[in-house]
């Protein structure tokens, strides 16, 4: 059975302070690992894919890496606006175009 | 553009009510999904579609029905509404299987 599994649940950084949240997973036939954002009450909001080890895509503060068996999204110097929890998921060649989801890590930036 | 439009965006139903989420696009998408949001469980998904006429089971598809007449609509029927339903929806759409979704903003149903 496909897994995906992210830690930290919670994260608390201050204003500045870099960190990486981690997805882990274990599938046959990767075809491609997403990050979302989701802010409270709203629906997530798609940031990046990666289709293969060593990928790596940037945006902003953010950046996603990875590799054979797990996926970093770096954040560099956050600010505030960067609290909000964050999603990965992965398609795998059996799903057709479904994505499975991990649970997510909710992250807070104190001013 | 809106993109993907769900309504209600909140609602409360008696338990053995029946309703339906609707869920609309305007991207021209043929790849629509319905999933469940519960509070730490992640989302699951719950029926999709990879066009007009065709749909298909996802992880949770028991209490739940859909139909996909046309592109861009894609209601997710709720029969005999039951507590364990009480959750948050989310319909999501995408252009094709490499990208990303785009999903509505949410309907948050209690069954009590």
């Amino acid at each position: 059975e496909d897994q995906v599994t992210q830690s930290p649940e919670a994260l608390r950084l201050q204003e500045g302070e870099s960190s990486s949240l981690n997805c882990s997973y274990t599938v046959s036939g990767l075809r491609g690992l997403f990050w979302y954002r989701q802010d409270p009450g709203k629906g997530p909001e798609f940031l990046f894919t990666l289709y293969s080890a060593g990928e790596e895509k940037e945006k902003e503060r953010l950046k996603a890496t990875l590799t054979k068996k797990e996926s970093f999204l770096h954040i560099t110097a956050p600010k505030p606006e960067d609290s909000a929890t964050y999603l990965c998921a992965v398609r795998v060649e059996t799903s057709g175009s479904r994505l499975t989801f991990g649970e997510g890590t909710q992250l807070t930036v104190n001013p | 553009n809106a993109g993907v439009t769900q309504t209600p965006k909140f609602r409360i139903l008696k338990i053995g009510q029946s309703m339906t989420l609707q869920c609309a696009q305007d991207m021209n998408h043929n790849y629509m999904y319905w999933y469940r949001q519960d509070p730490g469980m992640g989302l699951k998904l719950i029926y999709y579609s990879v066009g007009a006429g065709i749909t298909d089971k996802g992880e949770v598809p028991n209490g739940y029905n859909v139909s996909r007449s046309t592109t861009e609509d894609f209601p997710l029927r709720l029969e005999l509404a039951a507590p364990s339903q009480t959750s948050v929806y989310f319909c999501a759409s995408r252009e094709g299987a490499n990208y990303g979704y785009t999903f509505g903003s949410g309907t948050r149903l209690t069954v009590v």
